[in-house]
């Protein structure tokens, strides 16, 4: 069973750094490109971004370009996403999903004074 | 980047009614089309793929049609568990943008 464990949330102040991992189980995590989405409380899904199987390929939102960094540890079945220079509207719920079809419960970020 | 907007963005319905959830994309995306199902506090579920590809698992009331700019969701005979917030996604160019969602609610 395919299994995907986001953790690393909390709360901290705007400008701070925090560094995201999920943890996945139950399939070849070196064979799939992964994805970061996330969701504002009560907004829609908002992509935020993806790297390839073996990492070489990288694509971020454009509201999160230059702040985020997504990477992977094919070794260790992990996914990360540094995120620096936090702002309010990051505030979310943070998802990484294997090809869309299945998703991490969720790790909650709050960027707040 | 491709803007996707969903029609209605709520809706109201009865069990046992038809429902068909509309999403257009602002260029052609061929069959590079997905649905999803989200209820509150839980990530969301793939329902269809490519367009028109019913994922594995998903009830066959579920249906999806459409290609390039203009595409549907219909759920043939609404149930009760399908109270919930539908969104598409495009997959054919980055960034990989969602519609705004469409909440289906008892009517």
């Amino acid at each position: 069973e395919v299994q995907l464990v986001e953790s690393g949330g909390g709360l901290l102040q705007p400008g701070g750094s925090l560094r995201l991992s999920c943890a996945a189980s139950g399939f070849t995590f070196s064979n799939y490109e992964m994805n970061w989405v996330r969701q504002a409380p009560g907004k829609g899904l908002e992509w935020v971004s993806c790297i390839s199987s073996t990492g070489s390929t990288i694509y971020y939102a454009d509201s999160v370009k230059g702040r985020f960094t997504i990477s992977r540890d094919n070794a260790k079945n992990s996914l990360f996403l540094q995120m620096n220079s936090l702002r309010a509207e990051d505030t979310a719920v943070y998802y990484c999903t294997r090809l869309f079809s299945s998703w991490g419960q969720g790790t909650l970020v709050t960027v707040s004074s | 980047d491709i803007q996707l907007t969903q029609s209605p963005s709520f809706l109201s319905a009865s069990v046992g009614d038809r429902v068909t959830i509309t999403c257009r994309a602002s260029q052609g995306i061929s069959t590079y089309l997905a649905w999803y199902q989200q209820k509150p506090g839980k990530a969301p579920k793939l329902l269809i793929y490519a367009a028109s590809t019913l994922q594995s698992g998903v009830p066959s009331r579920f249906s999806g049609s459409g290609s390039g700019t203009e595409f549907t969701l219909t759920i043939s005979s609404l149930q009760p568990e399908d109270f919930a917030t539908y969104y598409c996604q495009q997959l054919n160019y980055y960034p990989r943008t969602f519609g705004g969602g469409t909440k289906v609610e008892i009517k």
